[in-house]
């Protein structure tokens, strides 16, 4: 069974500084999702990586994708207020479930 | 931009009743979906859906769950039964067909539902 697991689950950081969270899944895939959840709404897609060696950017934040290590990560640089939130991975199986890692709770500090 | 809504946003029920949640997918999606998240945990997958059938469930879809697509645009979850654990906000998600497939799915505002 896929497992999917995003290291930290919280994240307390200074405005100004950078940090990556990583996401780990158990079995082959090529697709994965970055997500962003603010309390109390819904799941905002940040990230869609469908390749060994993807890469994609907006604004301060950039998520590769390495298929072999089964590894993504979602860096962040120079963190703003304004990206305080849950992120969540998310792997698809059998081309229809996501599963979703636990998310990476991040607070920044002015 | 076209967008998956979904209805009541809050539901409050007593244990034991019956609960319809609601969604309308977005119009040119095949696919259809929903997925629950327990207060500050992840989000679960319950179902799937598509050519007005399930394709794939999750333990947690027992028989207490049922799923519809009673018209054109209308897809629904239903809960027989609901017990306390019920309680979490129920996204609805859909998805296009494309070719590459990419499988993105558009995630709905939620129904936060209270069992009490």
């Amino acid at each position: 069974e896929l497992k999917v697991e995003q290291n930290p689950l919280f994240l307390s950081m200074q405005e100004g500084k950078n940090y990556t969270i990583y996401c780990n899944y158990s079995t082959t895939s090529d697709r994965l999702y970055w997500y962003r959840q603010d309390p109390g709404k819904s799941l905002e897609s940040l990230f869609v990586l469908l390749s060994n060696g993807a890469v994609k950017q907006e604004g301060r934040l950039m998520a590769s994708l390495d298929t072999k290590a089964r590894l993504s990560t979602l860096h962040i640089t120079a963190a703003v207020h304004d990206l305080s939130a849950t992120y969540f991975c998310a792997v698809v199986q059998g081309a229809q479930k996501l599963v979703f890692g636990q998310g990476t709770r991040l607070t920044i500090n002015p | 931009e076209p967008e998956v809504t979904q209805t009541p946003s809050h539901q409050v029920t007593q244990m034991g009743q019956e609960v319809i949640l609601r969604c309308v997918p977005i119009s040119n999606h095949l696919y259809f979906y929903w997925y629950r998240q327990i207060l500050g945990q992840k989000v679960e997958f319950l179902v799937s859906f598509y050519n007005n059938e399930i394709s794939e469930k999750s333990e947690i879809f027992d028989d207490q769950f049922s799923v519809e697509r009673p018209d054109g645009s209308n897809f629904t979850l239903k809960i027989r039964s609901t017990k306390l654990e019920d309680s979490a906000m129920y996204f609805c998600a859909s998805r296009k067909r494309q070719k590459p497939a990419s499988y993105e799915q558009y995630f709905g505002p939620g129904t936060r539902l209270t069992v009490t």
